[in-house]
C-alpha cells in the first residue's frame, strides 16, 4: 500500500525556519518525482515545488512564491523527502502535503499524504 | 503562468443528480488536466488524469472530457459521499496550477 506521511509542522515565528519531512512506503521511492503542495486555511490548493528522481539528476522546481526561501531535499536511502523552509512569512501558514507523481510522459499526482500544519505567527 | 478558472465556485444538487464542473485554462494544456476531490479535513484524492483517465479504484460515475483550454468533470448519480470540493489542475507546464475549486453541496 502506497503511503506518504508528513511530519514536522508546528508554530514558528515570522522570519523563522522549519523543516518538514515526508516519509514514503509501499513503492519504489527513488523512481518517482515527489512534490510539496499546500493549502492555506479555507483556501484552495497551491503547488510548492517538485523533486525529480535520480534519473533526472534530482533537479527541482519551485513556485515563485517560495523560490529562494524553500529548498526541497531528498534522501532515497531513507525513502524520504524534506522541505526546508526559511524566512517564513504569515502567508506561508498552511497545511503542507507531499504527493507522489505517477511517472507517465507528463507526471501526474496519484497519491497524497495527510498533511502537516504549519502556522507562522508571533 | 497558466491560470485555471473553475466554474461554478459552488453548486447545490440532490442525491441522484448529474452535475458538471467546468475548468478553463488561460492557454492550451495538451489534455494534461487532472481532477481531485477533497472532503472537509481530509487530503485531496486523485480522481482523473490526462483529462479523462480514471485513477485506480475511482468509480465510473466520474468522467472527464475536454481539449485545448476547456475541460469538464461530470459526476453521475450523485451520492452523499460525493458531496465535497473538486479541484482541477494542469500539469502541462510549470508552475503547476489549480483551479479555485467547486464546492458541491446537498440541496
Amino acid at each position: 500500500e502506497v503511503q506518504l506521511v508528513e511530519s514536522g509542522g508546528g508554530l514558528v515565528q515570522p522570519g523563522g525556519s522549519l523543516r518538514l519531512s515526508c516519509a514514503a512506503s509501499g513503492f519504489t521511492f527513488s523512481y518517482h518525482y515527489i512534490d510539496w503542495l499546500r493549502q492555506a486555511p479555507g483556501k484552495g490548493l497551491e503547488w510548492v515545488g517538485r523533486s525529480r528522481n535520480k534519473a533526472n539528476s534530482y533537479t527541482t522546481e519551485y513556485a515563485a512564491s517560495v523560490k529562494d526561501r524553500f529548498t526541497i531535499l531528498r534522501d532515497d536511502s531513507k525513502d524520504s523527502l524534506y522541505l526546508q523552509m526559511n524566512s517564513l512569512k504569515s502567508e506561508d501558514s498552511a497545511i503542507y502535503y507531499c504527493a507522489r507523481a505517477n511517472m507517465a510522459a507528463a507526471p501526474f499526482f496519484d497519491y497524497w499524504g495527510q498533511g502537516t500544519l504549519v502556522t507562522v505567527s508571533s | 503562468d497558466i491560470q485555471m478558472t473553475q466554474s461554478p465556485s459552488s453548486l447545490s444538487a440532490s442525491v441522484g443528480d448529474r452535475v458538471t464542473i467546468t475548468c478553463r485554462a488561460s492557454q492550451g494544456i495538451r489534455n494534461y488536466l487532472a481532477w481531485f476531490q477533497q472532503k472537509p479535513g481530509k487530503a485531496p484524492k486523485s480522481l482523473i488524469y490526462d483529462t479523462s483517465s480514471l485513477q485506480s479504484g475511482v468509480p465510473s460515475k466520474f468522467s472527464g472530457s475536454g481539449s485545448g483550454t476547456d475541460y469538464t468533470l461530470t459526476i453521475s448519480n450523485l451520492q452523499p459521499e460525493d458531496f465535497a470540493t473538486y479541484y482541477c489542475q494542469q500539469y502541462s507546464s510549470y508552475p503547476l496550477t489549480f483551479g479555485g475549486g467547486t464546492k458541491v453541496e446537498i440541496k
